[in-house]
């Protein structure tokens, strides 16, 4: 069983496209995670959803939403894509209550713009 | 600001030997600190995690890592490298309601 899954893996897509990368936990976890990881692997967290209410929300441009149906699902969706988005995205969740519950990642998407 | 720092951004160790994977911390507080790891097209993986206690902890496929308050470090270790631990290797300390991730390792295990 997968915990944390996240589709698509690759996504290639033109300048000025809209796109959404989808994320689900079955680990009952309260809290989901964005992550970005750069060309250079530095990992920068993005956004963080608590039972479903924003708690984090670092300085991405607005292009970039999340969005939280349920507490196991966290998706981003991008508009107006641009070249500097190409990267990969990690979605990760945990027990963010608890500071010793570690994260769990899912496999990533790598975002491709062209 | 609270910061996670990985002086090395390659550590080459040939197998059998031991490896260290250095990390420090600059967290106002007591930190939580983890490492993980993360193989080629892969999230990452959670080895370990020093929460409080014995400032020694094991974790995952025999790593261990110290914890040193007065050096405010945290380096990841084992006493005998594989091959198959050539990764990515990430230290990160919670703190408030996020993880902070220092710039990551690569571990190269030389046969």
């Amino acid at each position: 069983d997968t915990a944390v899954s996240q589709t698509p893996k690759y996504l290639v897509t033109q300048m000025g496209n809209d796109k959404s990368i989808k994320c689900e936990q079955n680990l009952g976890h309260d809290t989901m995670y964005w992550y970005k990881q750069d060309s250079k692997k530095f990992l920068k967290i993005m956004f963080s959803y608590n039972n479903k209410e924003l708690i984090i929300n670092e300085t991405v441009p607005n292009r970039f939403s999340p969005k939280s149906p349920d507490k196991a699902h966290l998706n981003l969706h991008i508009n107006s894509l641009e070249l500097g988005d190409s990267a990969v995205y990690f979605c990760a969740s945990s027990h963010a209550r608890q500071g010793n519950s570690p994260l769990h990642f899912g496999n990533g998407t790598r975002l491709t713009v062209t | 600001a609270q910061s996670v720092a990985q002086p090395e951004d390659q550590v080459n160790v040939a197998e059998g030997n031991p490896l260290t994977v250095k990390c420090t911390y600059s967290v106002s507080g007591n930190p939580y600190l983890f490492w993980y790891v993360q193989y080629p097209n892969r999230g990452l993986q959670f080895l370990l995690k020093y929460i409080t206690g014995d400032n020694l902890v094991k974790g995952s496929y025999g790593f261990e890592a110290e914890f040193n308050k007065s050096q405010t470090s945290f380096h990841l270790k084992k006493p005998s490298a594989l091959v198959s631990d050539s990764a990515l290797y990430f230290c990160a300390a919670f703190y408030g309601q996020n993880f902070v991730f220092g710039p990551g390792t690569r571990l190269s295990v030389l046969p």
